[in-house]
C-alpha cells in the first residue's frame, strides 16, 4: 500500500519552540488528516482539511492542504511538554481509503 | 458521542496459538478499518469494510488473518495461528462515509499484541 512521505523523521526542540512538518504524497488526496498519537493508545485527530488551499487552526495547530493536492504541513507554535509525541500525517482518496505517512516524533526539552 | 471501542487492549499468546480481537465503531459509521502497526512506523491498512462488505483486503495475510462483520456495526479480527512477526498494535478505525468531501477517520485505542 501507498505511504506518505513525512518529515522530519524526528525533532527536539526547546519548549516555547516553534515546530513544523509536512507530509508529501505522489498521488492526489482529497482529504488531509493530521493525528497525534502517545505511546500505546491510538492516535488521535488533531486536524482535519477537506479543500485544497484550506488553511484550518486548532488552538496552537496550524495545518495547511496544499494547492496541489499532494502535500499538507502542520504547524505548532509554542511548544509544551505535553506535545511529546508522533505525529502522522493521512491522505484519503476518492475510494475513501487512508494512507499514513511514517510519523514525526516530537521531543520537548523544558 | 461514544468512540470507537476496542478490546482486549492488551494480549499476550504463544507462537502457533489464535488470537480474537474485537471493534465496535462509532454510531452510524458505516466503514470500518482495521490496521496492523508496527512499532516505529505508521498504520498499515489490514482490510476495510463498507458496511458488511469489504471494499478491500489486499494485504491482509489470507493464510492466517480473518475478519468479518456480519452485521454491518461491530467486527472482529482473527489471528490463527500467529507468528513472532504478528507482535503489533491493532488499530480499529470508523468512518461515516456519507459519499462527501468531508469524511473523517477516528481511531479506537488499540490492542498490543505480544507473540512470544
Amino acid at each position: 500500500g501507498q505511504q506518505l512521505n513525512q518529515s522530519p523523521q524526528s525533532m527536539f526542540i526547546q519548549e516555547g519552540e516553534d515546530v513544523s512538518m509536512n507530509c508529501t504524497s505522489s498521488s492526489i488526496f482529497n482529504t488531509w488528516l493530521w493525528y497525534k498519537q502517545d505511546p500505546g493508545e491510538g492516535p488521535v485527530l488533531l486536524i482535519a482539511l477537506y479543500k485544497a488551499g484550506e488553511l484550518t487552526s486548532n488552538g496552537r495547530l496550524t495545518a495547511q492542504f496544499g494547492i496541489t493536492r499532494k502535500d499538507s504541513f502542520l504547524n505548532i507554535s509554542a511548544s509544551i511538554p505535553s506535545d511529546v509525541g508522533i505525529y502522522f500525517c493521512a491522505g484519503r482518496n476518492t475510494g475513501n481509503q487512508f494512507y499514513f505517512g511514517t510519523g514525526t516524533s516530537l521531543t520537548v526539552i523544558p | 458521542e461514544a468512540g470507537v471501542a476496542q478490546s482486549p487492549r492488551y494480549k499476550i499468546i504463544e507462537k502457533r496459538q489464535s488470537v480474537a480481537f474485537w471493534c465496535n465503531p462509532i454510531s452510524g459509521h458505516a466503514t470500518l478499518y482495521w490496521y496492523q502497526q508496527i512499532l516505529g512506523q505508521g498504520p498499515k491498512l489490514l482490510i476495510q469494510f463498507q458496511n458488511n462488505g469489504v471494499v478491500d483486503d489486499s494485504q491482509l495475510p489470507k493464510d492466517r488473518f480473518s475478519a468479518e462483520r456480519l452485521k454491518g456495526v461491530d467486527s472482529t479480527l482473527k489471528i490463527q495461528p500467529a507468528k513472532l512477526e504478528d507482535s503489533a498494535m491493532y488499530l480499529c478505525a470508523s468512518s461515516r462515509h456519507s459519499g462527501g468531501d468531508t469524511d473523517t477517520q477516528y481511531f479506537g485505542p488499540g490492542t498490543r499484541l505480544t507473540v512470544l
